[in-house]
């Protein structure tokens, strides 16, 4: 079966310092890779999307950049965190065409920038 | 392109009442819609989705939603409400057949259910 990874679960992190979140799926092959982030009270906003090995698309310029080195990694990086980059981080992949077309996420990072 | 509107950022129900749940789509090509459930600190959990079959699609734990591309609507209902219903709803779009395929998000419904 499919399986989604996302870590870690909380992250409190200094301003100005880096940052790394990692996503891995299994059980499948060549999926959509999606970053989101939900800041406090808001909905979901979709930071990057990735169709393929070192295929990155980003939606909102930001601090933030993506990288995908594997097919089945999906990594959300910054060099230099800012308070505004405080949320909830969301990893997701997708399934498209077929009966099981969909969307899958991960349980999430909370992300505190202080 | 594509948007979603959920009217109504906070509905609070009474245990054992009907759940509604608005859900409006802009987009401009056929789309697919999802309702996604969210508790505390979790990720999304996909209540059902609609992908251009019956337009009357159920899901889990007693929702449903009807799509209605004269109104262009999604709304969600539960016939009656429980307290582990309690939490935040997502209605959420993508084209069907073009090749972007990110899901576009409603700002979200936080559900309260009053014992």
């Amino acid at each position: 079966s499919q399986t989604i990874h996302q870590w870690p679960a909380t992250l409190v992190q200094p301003v100005g310092s880096p940052l790394s979140l990692e996503c891995t799926v299994e059980g499948t092959s060549n999926p959509n890779l999606y970053w989101y982030r939900q800041a406090a009270g808001r909905g979901l906003q979709l930071l990057f999307y990735s169709v393929g090995i070192g295929q990155i698309s980003s939606e909102v310029p930001q601090n933030l950049s993506a990288s995908r080195p594997q097919d089945r990694q999906f990594i959300l990086s910054s060099k230099k965190l800012l308070l505004s980059d405080s949320g909830f981080y969301l990893c997701a992949w997708s399934v498209l065409g077929g009966v099981n077309y969909g969307y899958t996420f991960g349980s999430g990072t909370r992300l505190t920038v202080v | 392109a594509q948007s979603v509107t959920q009217l109504g950022s906070h509905v609070s129900v009474s245990e054992g009442a009907l759940v509604l749940l608005r859900c409006n789509y802009s987009s401009s090509v056929p789309p697919y819609l999802f309702w996604y459930v969210q508790y505390p600190n979790q990720g999304l959990q996909l209540l059902l989705k609609y992908t251009s079959a019956a337009t009357l699609v159920k899901g889990i734990n007693g929702f449903e939603a009807e799509f209605k591309k004269s109104e262009t609507s999604f709304h969600l209902t539960k016939p009656s409400a429980h307290m582990r219903d309690a939490a935040e709803y997502f209605c959420a779009v993508t084209p069907g057949d073009t090749g972007r395929r990110a899901l576009t998000f409603g700002s979200g419904t936080r559900l309260q259910v009053q014992p």
